[in-house]
């Protein structure tokens, strides 16, 4: 029964290039959710996707940053022309469903370091 | 505009003794609260939960209280053990599938 899972675990990029990161959600879990973690800052909502659907986009960027969960496939949180300043772990989290009681299951992030 | 603040950003503790971490939120529609623990290098992993409808909730050694009116939770450990060792976050939403809001974590470290 696995996780959620990320990869990669560690992505190295240079200022201008872009960044693809990856989520698979549990299996049966339908609602994707991307946070970030600045260091020594907590997580910061990003995007909320379901199934070819962007659900709430309210903690993304609004220039360079693009998240998509097509029907078949992971989620992909994509970050075009990468600056120091995008340098931050990227968690993915999935659920089940709708509602409070279906607390977030996280990935154990993604790592991005610009350089 | 922090909506939900951990004011202490470390905590240490003796093993064997209690370990209470505080979480002050100030959006009064929040009407979910969860504790989720992360060790470095992995993703947070859920905790414990409670409803606004409750004000306190216990699993094993864990037990969550909610003062609504004070608008402040609180997670109690007992007793600490080494493993318990790691980052807690305080984390809260609204009903319906809003996103979870987190604080900036309050790292614990149980001595041995």
């Amino acid at each position: 029964n696995a996780g959620v899972m990320q990869n990669p675990r560690h992505l190295v990029r240079r200022r201008g290039q872009e960044a693809r990161l990856r989520c698979s959600p549990m299996k049966g879990h339908s609602h994707v959710y991307w946070y970030r973690q600045l260091p020594e800052e907590g997580l910061k909502f990003m995007v909320y996707l379901q199934k070819e659907n962007i659900i709430d986009e309210s903690g993304m960027p609004k220039e360079r940053f693009s998240a998509e969960f097509p029907k078949e496939g992971p989620s992909i949180l994509r970050i075009q022309q990468v600056v120091r300043g995008d340098s931050a772990a990227y968690f993915c989290a999935s659920s089940p469903g709708q509602g409070r009681a279906s607390p977030l299951h996280f990935g154990n992030g993604t790592r991005l370091t610009v350089t | 505009d922090q909506q939900v603040k951990q004011n202490s950003p470390s905590l240490s503790v003796q093993e064997g003794r209690i370990s209470i971490l505080n979480c002050d939120y100030t959006n009064s529609m929040f009407d979910y609260f969860l504790w989720y623990k992360k060790y470095p290098a992995e993703g947070p992993t859920f905790l414990i939960s409670i409803s606004s409808i409750k004000d306190k909730n216990e699993d094993g050694r864990f037990t969550v209280f909610l003062n609504k009116s004070a608008k402040h939770l609180s997670l109690h450990i007992v007793p600490s053990q080494p493993g318990d060792s790691a980052v807690y976050f305080c984390a809260a939403r609204n009903s319906g599938n809003t996103p979870l809001v987190f604080g900036k974590g309050t790292r614990l470290s149980v001595i041995a």
